[in-house]
């Protein structure tokens, strides 16, 4: 079973910025927090990780809290090509990856 | 580069029948892996491979083989098909298993009858 609870559904109006939260209560020490997206059919695609600071890069920006047991994912300009399934994953390495049923992000122009 | 590549991208099977999934990566990336996804659900880990020559089992093994003879190519086989493999197939590599970002392949769509 995946280690994290994350909404089913979300919607977001073109444009704004769009906060994707992510529960993982029961994160170990050496465990990553991951986020990946799947646009319809296709494979899912690598957005961000971190292990307990803040990070950001050019698709979005990850909070985690200090206490490491939730996050928040951030898409700070969100467009319609954005629109996807947003899966937060907890794992120390790729043999262990877990994917949930995600967040269906929906954004509306 | 071409990135990961899967073939077929949809194949009919009828109960009882074998085949092989094929994937490749023209990255040079020594892990390899193979995941399901069933309607609704989230990718589940069937096999890995850390290296050419070194394959394992992920989450849901059973009913697959694969093999990793060249660093390029990781195939899956169904040895004998069920409906209830019926299911979207995709294949995903990365430099190797602690790096932190792997790229998937389209991904087969399989319809076992």
């Amino acid at each position: 079973d995946a280690k994290t609870t994350q909404p089913t559904s979300m919607d977001c109006a073109e444009g704004r910025a769009a906060n994707l939260p992510c529960n993982h209560s029961t994160i170990s020490g050496n465990e990553y927090v991951y986020w990946y997206r799947q646009i319809h059919s296709q494979g899912p695609q690598y957005i961000i990780h971190g292990l307990k600071n803040n990070e950001t890069n050019e698709m979005a920006s990850l909070i985690i809290t200090e206490d490491r047991k939730s996050s928040t994912l951030i898409l700070p300009h969100a467009t319609l090509r954005d629109t996807a399934v947003y899966y937060c994953i907890v794992t120390y390495n790729n043999n262990d990856m877990r994917f949930g049923a995600g967040t269906r992000l929906t954004v509306k122009p | 580069n071409a990135g990961v590549t899967q073939t077929p991208k949809f194949q009919v099977l009828k109960t009882g029948q074998s085949m092989t999934l094929q994937c490749a990566q023209d990255m040079n990336h020594e892990y390899m892996s193979w995941y399901r996804q069933d309607p609704g659900m989230g990718l589940r880990l069937i096999h890995y491979s850390v290296g050419a020559g070194i394959t394992d089992q992920g989450e849901v093994p059973n009913g697959y083989n694969v093999s990793r003879s060249t660093t390029e190519d990781f195939p899956l086989r169904l040895l004998s098909a069920a409906p209830s493999q019926t299911s979207v197939y995709f294949c995903a590599s990365t430099r190797d298993y602690l790096d932190n970002e792997q790229f998937f392949g389209p991904g087969t769509r399989l319809t076992v009858l």
